[in-house]
């Protein structure tokens, strides 16, 4: 079974600081990652993705995330927060199973960015 | 680029009303899913398809069907509607592989029932 936890369902950073948001994750078997955005009251769009390779991934808008096998984490990372980064993040997670592939979401991160 | 839309942005129904939301993606991807979004609940899985005339339960599933009688259309069908189906309802698309690759999205149908 598979579970992706989100810490943090709110967070706020200064415009111009780091944002920080943390995903774990646990499954048995070597896991695709994904972090997606959503804006209010629209859909969720893919932020950024690992599959296999690189460990450090890149995705849209300045946004990055590293996968930490050891730590089962998968946390997203920006240098320097936007305005318009304010938004729900979340989290999802899927591995190959022998009941079948599954793709899970965490809860969600809404982060506010404080001017 | 993957292109997935709803029906409706927003709908407003009455208890009782028979409710069909439609779901279309142009991208000939096998799967497809519904979720509904409530404040603190995160997404919440009520019925996948991964392939044409195939559907399988998701978390939730109660007081909702849905059709899937082409590959690149899916709809939620609430029989009843009811005012704890209000919500905001989000339909994903993606390649095969089950539930392996990243899901594409719609913008939303914002659903109130009254």
């Amino acid at each position: 079974a598979q579970s992706v936890t989100q810490l943090g369902s709110h967070v706020s950073v200064s415009e111009g600081a780091l944002v920080l948001l943390r995903c774990n994750y646990s499954s048995s078997v070597p896991p695709y990652l994904f972090w997606y955005v959503q804006y209010p009251n629209q859909g969720l769009q893919l932020l950024l993705k690992y599959t296999t390779g690189a460990t450090l991934v890149k995705g849209i808008n300045g946004f990055e995330a590293e996968f930490k096998k050891s730590e089962t984490s998968f946390h997203l990372t920006k240098p320097s927060a936007h305005m318009s980064d304010a938004a729900e993040y979340f989290c999802a997670v899927s591995a190959l199973s022998n009941t079948g592939n599954q793709f899970y979401f965490g809860t969600g991160t809404s982060l506010t960015v404080i001017p | 680029d993957v292109k997935v839309t709803q029906s409706s942005r927003y709908l407003v129904k009455r208890t009782g009303e028979k409710v069909f939301l439609e779901c279309v993606q142009d991208m000939d991807h096998e799967n497809m899913f519904w979720y509904r979004q409530d404040p603190g609940l995160g997404l919440r899985l009520i019925y996948f398809s991964y392939d044409v005339k195939m559907k399988e339960k998701g978390d939730i599933p109660e007081g909702y069907s849905v059709s899937r009688e082409k590959k690149e259309r899916f709809s939620l069908i609430l029989e009843s509607a009811s005012t704890n189906q209000t919500s905001m309802y989000l339909c994903a698309s993606s390649l095969g592989g089950q539930g392996l690759y990243e899901q594409y999205f719609g913008p939303g149908t914002r659903l109130t029932v009254t």
